[in-house]
């Protein structure tokens, strides 16, 4: 069956370090992948998409990996503060890029940055 | 732009009424998604629209459900007779098809709760 899993649930660490959250899918062959943040009582926001032949997608502070042979995104927050404090969602292209927008999400990973 | 626009924010009712759920898109934006969030099953794909035209309503739990898209800047969810597993987030979201990135822009959500 096709599975989206995030790496846990919570995530904690220093401000100032860097913050990586995992993403590992089953059964889906997406041709992008997008991550979202969402803060409590609001929708999500999208940050970031890195499509099927892209390896590696940048923004500010904000890194983005895809693997499709290991079937894993890694989406990374340098130099971390408080106001990153989050949940963050991955979510696949569930039509393999016949139709933008019908997307799967995983469950997400609550991120908290400590001062 | 307002963004996504949905509404009621909040709905209390009891189990047995009809409820209706509404959202205003982004004005140029052609494709229209409605999305549930529970702690249980995360964020879920309900329908989406496309011109105004269904697309795919697999995601809809079943025939208490049910949306419509009359024009390209309304739509409607509706749930009738409403029951307490209904409990919910809602949320809209938005898209311009063809825009590169598939971003999904969402309003902040219908809360509802169904006693």
């Amino acid at each position: 069956s096709q599975k989206i899993e995030q790496n846990s649930e919570a995530l904690n660490i220093q401000e100032g370090k860097t913050a990586t959250l995992t993403c590992n899918y089953t059964n889906y062959s997406p041709a992008y992948l997008q991550w979202y943040r969402q803060d409590p009582g609001r929708g999500p926001v999208f940050l970031l998409l890195i499509r099927e032949n892209e390896k590696e997608k940048r923004k500010e502070r904000l890194k983005v990996t895809f693997d499709t042979t290991l079937k894993q995104s890694l989406f990374h927050i340098t130099a971390s503060q408080p106001a990153d404090s989050a949940t963050y969602l991955c979510a696949l292209d569930a039509a393999g890029g016949t139709s933008y927008g019908k997307l799967t999400f995983g469950q997400g990973t609550i991120l908290t940055v400590h001062p | 732009d307002a963004g996504v626009i949905q509404s009621p924010r909040h709905e209390v009712t009891e189990m047995g009424q009809e409820v209706t759920l509404r959202c205003k898109p982004i004005s140029g934006h052609n494709s229209l998604f409605w999305y549930r969030q529970t702690m249980m099953r995360g964020l879920e794909l309900l329908i989406y629209f496309n011109n105004n035209v269904p697309i795919d309503d697999s995601g809809m739990p079943e025939d208490r459900f049910s949306a419509k898209m009359p024009n390209a800047s309304f739509s409607t969810l509706k749930i009738q007779p409403s029951e307490p597993r209904d409990s919910a987030v809602y949320f809209c979201a938005s898209s311009a098809r063809g825009s590169g990135t598939g971003e999904l822009f969402f309003g902040e959500g219908s809360r509802l709760t169904v006693l």
